[in-house]
């Protein structure tokens, strides 16, 4: 399996643009997380579906983001605006069927708002 | 709130010491725990989960101890070597079950040849 895959690696944007993450999980996981992480705040919860329903966005910082999971191999981020705050490496991460099971991350999306 | 503290913050040793890091978190009423590793530039490796039912888990070098009452948890790396040398998180589920994660700031590890 090739593992989770993000799109882009690295994003370079300007205050204002519209920025959309990719997530493909891994084949048959059913539990899929965003992740933002941040020198000062370390790795935070966004949001997190199961069997592609949004069930906690306590996470999301603002109605700028906004996360979506049309299918079960695929989900988007999306912030929009833009701001330099947003800053951030966002990481993808999925987990298997059964509860309790590892979460498997991506390699991470690098964004830099200027 | 599920609040995880990682100590100490960065360790540097000479290669082939045995070595622990710590973890503690504040609600014990968790359903598992899980220790990372990180590399520079890269995403999360999982090392070991360990069960609420489980005091311990062994993957080869590393030992990781889970002790829910006490609010705690150490990772053991026995005779260390340079290619350990990474950032090592904790996390516990947020809310119990099958939901996301809560991570400690983590622990940045150098071990020196």
């Amino acid at each position: 399996d090739a593992g989770v895959i993000q799109s882009p690696r690295h994003e370079v944007t300007e205050m204002g643009q519209e920025v959309t993450l990719r997530c493909k999980p891994i084949s048959g996981h059913n539990s899929l997380f965003w992740y933002r992480q941040t020198m000062m705040r370390g790795l935070e919860l966004l949001i997190y579906f199961n069997n592609n329903v949004p069930i906690d966005d306590s996470g999301m910082p603002e109605d700028r983001f906004s996360a979506k999971m049309p299918n079960a191999s695929f989900s988007t981020l999306k912030i929009q605006p833009s701001e330099p705050r947003d800053s951030a490496v966002y990481f993808c991460a999925s987990s298997g069927r059964a509860l309790q099971e590892t979460q498997y991350f991506g390699p991470g999306t690098r964004l830099l708002v200027l | 709130k599920q609040e995880v503290t990682q100590i100490p913050a960065a360790l540097s040793v000479p290669e082939g010491e045995n070595l622990v890091l710590n973890c503690s978190f504040t609600d014990s009423a968790i359903y598992n725990l899980q220790w990372f590793r990180q590399d520079p530039g890269k995403g999360l490796t999982s090392l070991l989960l360990i069960q609420s039912s489980q005091r311990e888990q062994t993957s080869g070098r590393l030992n990781a101890s889970l002790d829910k009452s006490s609010g705690r948890s150490t990772l053991y790396i026995a005779a260390s070597q340079p290619g350990d040398s990474a950032t090592y998180l904790c996390a516990v589920p947020s809310g119990g079950g099958a939901d996301g994660l809560t991570f400690g700031k983590g622990t940045h590890l150098i071990i020196q040849p």
